[in-house]
């Protein structure tokens, strides 16, 4: 099973601050990783697919980079609705993993 | 619009049995691959299992395997989770979740889950 690394496990900035989230594979993933956004009592929300492509509808200040092992989720200006839990997901071998997830809260 | 409605959930005592469903509306539900993704209380999310579109081909994780089946029934649009011999260690939400496409037309293994559920509580204990 492929395990996935994500730092830090809390993050506290301020809105329009820079976020970098970091997550990091066992084993290559090659590119088939996803990012995933999830608000208290809410389910998730894909951010971003194949590691640096954004799903329907999400802003531009989401990017995703990476491939292999080292993965990073950037958010370049921190609006207040983005204060959430972050995880990451591979499904480059079965099992689909997922990372601890990452809580960004405000500063 | 794109819309998945789980069902089922429920108090049942460990050893027991429990059967969850998902309603999917807005999209052709035979041509995508769904899977299970459950988050225990606190906790983070885990993939409990995977189904093609066609319903031939199924996936689960070691932690449900031997306990858990999934299926679909597509002229109903509807997925579902039968889960037996339930332990605490199973109690969660458990969510639905639509995969970007089938796993072998598109993007691999179906890629990311594009479309989740509300979810549904699943509840383990005497």
């Amino acid at each position: 099973e492929i395990v996935l690394t994500q730092s830090p496990a809390t993050l506290s900035l301020s809105p329009g601050e820079r976020a970098t989230l970091s997550c990091r594979a066992s084993q290559s993933v090659s590119s088939y990783l996803a990012w995933y956004q999830q608000k208290p009592g809410q389910a998730p929300r894909l951010l971003i697919y194949d590691a640096s492509n954004r799903a329907t509808g999400i802003p531009a200040r989401f990017s995703g980079s990476g491939s292999g092992t080292d993965f990073t989720l950037t958010i370049s200006s921190l609006e207040p609705e983005d204060f959430a839990v972050y995880y990451c997901q591979q499904r480059s071998n079965w099992p689909n993993t997922f990372g601890q997830g990452t809580k960004l809260e405000i500063k | 619009e794109v819309q998945l409605l789980e069902s089922g959930g429920g108090l049942v005592q460990p050893g027991g049995s429990l059967r969850l469903s998902c309603a999917a509306s807005g999209f052709t539900f035979s041509s995508y691959a769904m899977s299970w993704v459950r988050q225990a209380p606190g906790k983070g999310l885990e993939w409990v299992s995977a189904i093609s579109g066609s319903g031939g081909s199924t996936y689960y994780a070691d932690s449900v395997k031997g306990r858990f089946t999934i299926s679909r029934d597509n002229s109903k649009n509807t997925l579902y989770l039968q889960m037996n011999s339930l332990r605490a260690e199973d109690t969660a939400v458990y969510y639905c979740a639509k995969q970007q496409s089938d796993f072998w037309s598109g993007y691999y293994f179906g890629g990311a889950f594009d479309i989740w559920g509300q979810g549904t509580m699943v509840t383990v204990s005497s």
